[in-house]
């Protein structure tokens, strides 16, 4: 079965930089999760869209910005990066039930 | 805030042995959904949980919504040296997002 597809799965930026990943959601998932995992954290949730819309919104910095396109990928963008940026970025996708599944996971560094 | 804590937060066992671990909250949620994570990898599904008082099993991994929706427990019987990672748990109340468990690492030695 078709899984979250993320891209790229690993980033090395340097400071000020910015950064794009990208998510593809399962066929057919029409609501898209971003969370963001620190070193030994648990996952914390960023933003969601559903229907390329945004449909909630939780501690995801000024400096971040999401979207939804028509085709329902999602793009997590991230302008002046910071060291404490680094982490595992994941993107979820549901449909219909409360269920989210997740991608694999892109690392971005930041040095 | 809503909250979610799991315990124990890590746990090393032997090879055969059984262990439960517990998700607890003063919220309710709608639902409640288990996750193993592999280290750099996404979490996982394992199990979602919806009725309150409700008990699924997945071969050894058994898993139990609370009757009033709060808490959740997983008991995996005879564990291997493969069921080591983290595990969590994640409940949704509202809005979809979701809300993580604090985690819990296990550790199966052979």
């Amino acid at each position: 079965a078709a899984g979250v597809i993320q891209s790229p799965r690993h980033l090395i930026k340097e400071k000020r930089e910015t950064a794009t990943l990208k998510c593809y959601p399962i066929p057919r998932h029409d609501t898209v999760y971003w969370y963001q995992q620190g070193p030994g954290q648990d996952p914390q949730f960023l933003i969601s869209f559903y229907e390329k819309m945004q449909s909630d919104k939780g501690s995801i910095p000024d400096r971040f910005s999401a979207q939804q396109f028509s085709d329902y990928h999602s793009e997590l963008n991230m302008s002046s990066l910071e060291l404490g940026d680094s982490a595992l970025y994941f993107c979820a996708s549901s449909f219909l039930t409360d269920t989210q599944y997740f991608g694999p996971g892109t690392r971005l560094t930041v040095l | 805030t809503q909250l979610l804590e799991q315990s124990p937060q890590f746990l090393s066992i032997q090879e055969g042995e059984n262990l439960t671990v517990y998700c607890n909250s003063s919220s309710v949620f709608s639902s409640l959904q288990w996750y193993r994570q592999e280290p750099g990898e996404g979490p996982v599904l394992l199990v979602t949980v919806v009725t309150g008082g409700e008990v699924k099993k997945l071969k050894r991994l058994t898993f139990q919504f609370g009757d009033a929706r709060k808490d959740s427990s997983l008991h995996i019987t005879a564990a291997q040296p493969g069921d080591t990672g983290l595990y969590l748990c994640a409940g949704v109340s509202g809005t979809y997002k979701y809300i993580f468990g604090t985690g819990t690492r296990l550790k199966v030695l052979a």
